[in-house]
């Protein structure tokens, strides 16, 4: 597709289950990243891959939270034990290059997380 | 560390008249990108209008420009000629060139509400 992609659009568990939450970015874009919006707040960063480097896990939460991209493409970002708070919006975003500051991240439309 | 802070939680402007949302930064990178992303209630992440901490002169996009002062270390966006279609939330946000920080770090965000 011509934007970001996101599944599934929302999602909805009980506490302690674990969660997948994909993310198909822009074709070509070699940057990706995780973001997390809680109910009327501002974005959280989460996570930053960026071709074949070693990614920036600095903003992950906790130890429940991992992501992979595989293949330099799809993303995953996986919740073990789900918790409350974790109830958000979580926004994927890609760009055409990590280093090149001018370039926007593009983001997806989400996927919104309810934890029972 | 960066930080972003927009002051106005939430204001109205009536249709056809030119708004104007705050934007204030902090960072001691040396250079850096600003970003200005609308979000209409349906979610979605839509890309603005960008300043580099270098560019000369302030960023122009159709209706939205940016009033950048860099001694003030201020960037704040103007919308002119305000439209039913821009309500919605809007973030500033900016990114730190040194050290390959590529995360974008987020304000809390202004509410736009453009009434007829």
């Amino acid at each position: 597709g011509a934007g970001v992609s996101q599944s599934p659009s929302n999602k909805v568990t009980e506490k302690g289950k674990d969660v997948e939450l994909r993310c198909d970015p822009i074709s070509g874009h070699t940057a990706l990243y995780w973001y997390r919006q809680s109910l009327g707040q501002g974005l959280e960063f989460l996570i930053y891959f960026q071709g074949n480097s070693a990614p920036d896990k600095s903003g992950l939460p906790s130890d429940r939270f991992s992501a992979e991209r595989t293949g330099g493409s799809v993303s995953t970002l996986t919740i073990q034990r789900t918790q409350q708070e974790d109830s958000a919006v979580y926004l994927c975003a890609s760009s055409s290059t990590g280093g090149a500051g001018n370039q926007p991240q593009h983001f997806g439309d989400g996927t919104r997380l309810s934890i029972l | 560390a960066q930080k972003i802070t927009q002051t106005q939680p939430g204001m109205f402007v009536q249709e056809k008249e030119a708004v104007t949302l705050d934007c204030t930064y902090d960072t001691s990178d040396p250079s850096y990108g600003l970003f200005w992303y609308k979000q209409p209630s349906s979610g979605e992440m839509i890309f603005l209008i960008y300043q580099g901490s270098y560019d000369q002169q302030n960023a122009t996009e159709g209706r939205y420009s940016l009033n950048f002062q860099k001694a003030r270390k201020s960037a704040n966006l103007v919308i002119s000629a305000s439209q039913l279609g821009d309500s919605a939330m809007y973030f500033c946000a900016m990114r730190g060139f040194k050290a390959a920080v590529n995360k974008l770090t987020f304000g809390g965000g202004t509410r736009v509400l453009v009434k007829p």
